[in-house]
C-alpha cells in the first residue's frame, strides 16, 4: 500500500500566488482530512470529506482558501492569494469511515514558504 | 466542542528509562484515542489506540491506559530508546468517522 501521497512535498511562492496542494488517500478510504501544522498552533483541522462531499470546513481560516475533492481518489487544497502567514506544513489524512476503523492515516506533508 | 489537553510539552529521559505522556478531554462521548508519533519531516503516524470500551492496550513497549472517569488517558514508552525520540500527538473522537482533537504535543528526547 502506497499510503497517502501528497505534492508537491515543498513549495515556494510569492505573496499573492495561487498554491495548489494535492492528496491521493489511501485507496478504498471514504473520509479525507486537510490539516496545516505550525509551531504556534499545532495541528489544525482545516475541513474533512466524507464520500467526496465536504462536512465541516469550519477550520478553514478565510475566504482564500478552499478545498475540493472531485472523486474518491483525488483532493485539492488551494489558497488565492496566499500570504506570508500562511506559511506552514499542510498535511492530508485518510481513513475508513467503518465503526471500529477510525484511524486516520496521514500524508508526509507539504512545506509551504510564502515569501 | 472536544478540548484536549497534553502534558508535558517536553520531555527528556534517559535510554532505558520509562517516558509517561498525558491527555485530559473535556468530551464524555469521545470514545476513540489515537497516538500519533511524528519525527522530523515526516506526518504523524499512529501508534497505538484505545477504545472507551478498554481500560488498557499494550504494544511491545507502549501502552496506553484510558480512565474515562476521570476523562483522562495516557502513553506509556518502556526502555526507552534513542529512536523513541520524536513528538507525540494524543487526540480524541466523539465518533467513527468524525473529526480528530489533537493535543499540543510533547517533544520527547531519550538521551543515550
Amino acid at each position: 500500500d502506497a499510503g497517502v501521497i501528497q505534492s508537491p512535498r515543498h513549495e515556494v511562492t510569492e505573496m499573492g500566488q495561487e498554491v495548489t496542494l494535492r492528496c491521493k488517500p489511501i485507496s478504498g478510504h471514504n473520509s479525507l482530512f486537510w490539516y496545516r501544522q505550525t509551531m504556534m498552533r499545532g495541528l489544525e483541522l482545516l475541513i474533512y470529506f466524507n464520500n467526496n462531499v465536504p462536512i465541516d470546513d469550519s477550520g478553514m481560516p478565510e475566504d482564500r482558501f478552499s478545498a475540493k475533492m472531485p472523486n474518491a481518489s483525488f483532493s485539492t487544497l488551494k489558497i488565492q492569494p496566499s500570504e506570508p502567514r500562511d506559511s506552514a506544513v499542510y498535511f492530508c489524512a485518510s481513513s475508513l469511515q467503518v465503526a471500529g476503523l477510525d484511524t486516520q492515516y496521514f500524508g508526509p506533508g507539504t512545506r509551504l514558504t510564502v515569501l | 466542542g472536544e478540548n484536549v489537553e497534553q502534558h508535558p510539552s517536553t520531555l527528556s529521559v534517559q535510554e532505558g528509562d520509562s517516558a509517561v505522556i498525558k491527555c485530559t478531554y473535556s468530551d464524555s462521548a469521545s470514545n476513540y484515542f489515537p497516538w500519533y508519533k511524528q519525527e522530523l519531516g515526516k506526518g504523524p503516524q499512529l501508534i497505538i489506540d484505545i477504545r472507551s470500551n478498554v481500560g488498557e492496550k499494550k504494544d511491545q513497549r507502549i501502552a496506553v491506559t484510558l480512565n474515562k472517569t476521570a476523562k483522562h488517558f495516557s502513553l506509556h514508552i518502556t526502555e526507552t530508546q534513542p529512536e523513541d525520540s520524536a513528538v507525540y500527538f494524543c487526540a480524541a473522537s466523539i465518533r467513527t468517522g468524525n473529526q480528530f482533537y489533537f493535543g499540543t504535543g510533547t517533544s520527547l528526547t531519550v538521551i543515550p
